[in-house]
């Protein structure tokens, strides 16, 4: 069954430091997510992407935040000064179609540790 | 903006019991979504819910939206140890943005 991979599995990261997160969606999905876990709270929602733009994002994701598909399989999550809150469990998702209410496929995450 | 409670927090049984775990919304839900996570690695897509007093199984576990679409249910008949993890229920609050409850611990005994 197609799967959401996603890597490295665990990132650690000097406070200061940029770090990229990757991830390969499943092959015929139109649209990608990126969500955060940090540890003992909820999965919260970071940012969706479509057609090579940016659908909707939350607060959370300010200017240190970017994403970006530089080919046609690679989605990448940028943080470009990384702060000790950044510490959390990444999660990429992409889902089939354009419409509501299709269920999206969830990588098993990277863990970023910040120092 | 929409809340999803969940309860219990988390619950222990014991194998081959029962068990059903429930998520409470703010606001009238016109997605919900179950999902698994085994500790530390990623979500397991489980059920979709559209309508009010839709119903859905897959083996064991089933998962049901009330007729008002503001709560859902996860039941699991005669657990088994494969079944430990966290369940999460997930809203679509729009632009395919999900919202999650803070999820359920389930520990099945032997």
């Amino acid at each position: 069954e197609p799967e959401v991979t996603q890597t490295p599995s665990h990132q650690v990261t000097q406070m200061g430091q940029e770090v990229i997160l990757r991830c390969v969606p499943i092959s015929n999905h139109l649209y990608f997510y990126w969500y955060r876990q940090i540890l003992g709270q909820k999965v919260e929602f970071l940012v969706s992407f479509y057609n090579n733009e940016i659908s909707e994002k939350s607060e959370i994701f300010d200017d240190q935040f970017s994403v970006e598909r530089p080919d046609g399989s690679n989605f990448t999550l940028k943080i470009r000064s990384t702060k000790l809150e950044d510490s959390a469990m990444y999660f990429c998702a992409s889902s089939e179609y354009l419409f509501r209410n299709q269920p999206q496929h969830f990588g098993d995450g990277t863990r970023l540790s910040i120092l | 903006s929409q809340e999803l409670e969940q309860s219990p927090q988390s619950l222990i049984v014991q194998e081959g019991k029962n068990l059903t775990i429930n998520c409470t919304s703010s606001k009238t839900l016109y997605g919900l979504y179950w999902y698994k996570q085994k500790y530390g690695e990623g979500l397991i897509f489980l059920m979709m819910l559209q309508k009010g007093g839709e119903e859905k199984s897959h083996e064991k576990i089933t998962a049901k939206l009330d007729e008002k679409k503001q709560q859902s249910s996860l039941h699991i008949t005669a657990s088994q140890p494969s079944h430990a993890g966290i369940y999460l229920c997930g809203a679509d609050v729009g632009a395919q943005k999900l919202v999650f409850g803070q999820g359920t611990r389930l520990t099945i005994n032997p």
